[in-house]
């Protein structure tokens, strides 16, 4: 089974900075298996990024997903207020279908 | 509207049993691959299971032979029964929908939340 690493655990910025959040798996993933999710408190989750650098419907342009092979990015170019959240990569595979980071924290400074 | 809600969990004693179920709106469940995941109190999301198209069905290592995925196709509803349920069984369970064209999940529900504690 393939571990997805976040980091940092916790993020803490001021809006209008910029925030790179970093998940790396423990064995090559493939680009287009690769998603990442934002939830907010009390939310289910939603879905940002697919294959790794695809945005999805609806998804700001201030948000966009880089990487390949383990190593992959999601960067907010300038935090808005409603941009504080919780951020879970996600990539899939044969069995379990889906595994999820443990997710990265993007709290106010 | 494309839409999930979940209904059915509760607070149960270690060892019960639970049937959650999903109810589908603005979409076909049978036509799409349908999963749960859950996230237990102030943790991170596990997917738990899933339902193919043609009806088969997979499971987390952790749920394997106490939970069972099904669907209703007249109803346009997917279900979970939970048997066996212990402590880290406690959670909400997401009612999801896997996008058709690519990987990753597009739709979620609001959740139901299943407490086990005697």
């Amino acid at each position: 089974e393939i571990v997805l690493t976040q980091s940092p655990g916790t993020l803490s910025l001021s809006p209008g900075e910029r925030a790179t959040l970093s998940c790396r798996a423990s064995q090559s993933v493939s680009s287009s298996h690769l998603a990442w999710y934002q939830q907010k408190p009390g939310q289910a989750p939603r879905l940002l990024i697919y294959g790794a650098s695809n945005r999805a419907t609806g998804i700001p342009d201030r948000f966009s997903g880089s990487g390949s092979g383990p190593d992959f990015t999601l960067t907010i170019s300038r935090l808005e207020p409603e941009d504080f959240a919780v951020y879970y990569c996600q990539q899939y595979g044969s069995s379990p279908r889906y595994t999820f980071g443990q997710g990265t924290k993007v709290e106010i400074k | 509207e494309v839409q999930l809600v979940e209904s059915g969990g509760g607070l149960v004693q270690p060892g019960g049993s639970l049937r959650l179920s999903c109810a589908a709106s603005g979409f076909t469940v049978s036509s799409n691959y349908m999963s749960w995941v859950r996230q237990a109190p102030g943790k991170g999301l596990e997917w738990v299971s899933i339902i193919y198209t043609g009806g088969a069905t997979s499971y987390a290592d952790s749920v394997k032979g106490r939970f069972t995925i099904s669907r209703d196709n007249s109803k346009n509803m997917v279900y979970l029964q939970v048997n066996g349920l212990g402590a880290e069984d406690t959670a909400v369970y997401y009612c999801t929908r896997d996008n058709y064209y690519y990987y990753g999940i597009d739709v979620w529900g609001l959740g139901t939340t299943v407490t086990v504690s005697s």
